[in-house]
């Protein structure tokens, strides 16, 4: 099974609107972390945010958010007032605290931000 | 958080040759890694660079075809060997600071857009 999965290949958003980006993960331990990174055409991956699964609150980052709903396995990422310079790929992730070495990454969500 | 840079940060190789990728980061760190993400693909990790040991190579990367040094705490090397087109891809080496918390982020260089003809 995978261990993270985003199931939109692609997004549109108009500029200045939000939008919510899925991610849902798959994972019997107790103790995981979550965390969005954005890749944009240069190609370098810039770490978004981090959610722990013990963490109660929601967690932001400015314009970021993350969407926590533990029981239903989900992290999704909320991008408020989007910005021409958000257009990029964004990739979710997870780590399991049985092997903190590992990241595992979801297939991506292309964000394209019109004006 | 750390700066890294790699180098190249692309460059175009004939099959059948070899390419070694320096990461640099400007702090010790515990951890590095080695990912590559094929050309539209997510990342795939090959191995975990090691300090003064053999890399961890992950399910399908060996050490003959992607030899991996790592001589101190603050760089590392990828080569990929005996190049075919399959090995066109983005490699990408990343670092975590302290590597023993669920929280310790991954930061990643900035890539090597390598293409194989």
């Amino acid at each position: 099974a995978q261990k993270i999965t985003q199931t939109q290949p692609g997004m549109f958003v108009q500029e200045k609107e939000a939008v919510t980006l899925d991610c849902t993960y798959d994972t019997s331990d107790q103790s995981y972390g979550l965390f969005w990174y954005k890749q944009p055409s240069s190609g370098e991956m810039i770490f978004l945010i981090y959610q722990g699964s013990y963490d109660e609150q929601n967690a932001t980052e400015g314009r970021y958010s993350l969407n926590f709903q533990k029981a239903r396995k989900s992290a999704n990422l909320v991008i408020s007032a989007s910005q021409l310079g958000d257009s990029a790929m964004y990739f979710c992730a997870m780590r399991e605290g049985h092997n903190f070495n590992k990241f595992y990454f979801g297939s991506g969500t292309k964000l394209n931000v019109k004006p | 958080s750390a700066v890294i840079s790699q180098k190249p940060s692309r460059d175009i190789c004939q099959r059948g040759t070899s390419l070694t990728i320096q990461c640099q980061v400007d702090s010790q760190v515990t951890m590095m890694f080695w990912y590559r993400q094929q050309p539209g693909q997510s990342l795939t990790l090959i191995a975990t660079a090691n300090q003064g040991s053999e890399a961890t190579y992950e399910s399908g990367f060996v050490i003959d075809k992607f030899p991996i040094s790592r001589p101190n705490l603050t760089f590392s090397t990828l080569t990929v060997s005996n190049m075919s087109p399959e090995d066109s891809s983005i490699y990408l080496c990343s670092v975590e600071i302290r590597g023993d918390r669920a929280s310790d982020t991954q930061y990643f260089g900035p890539g090597t857009r390598l293409t194989v003809l």
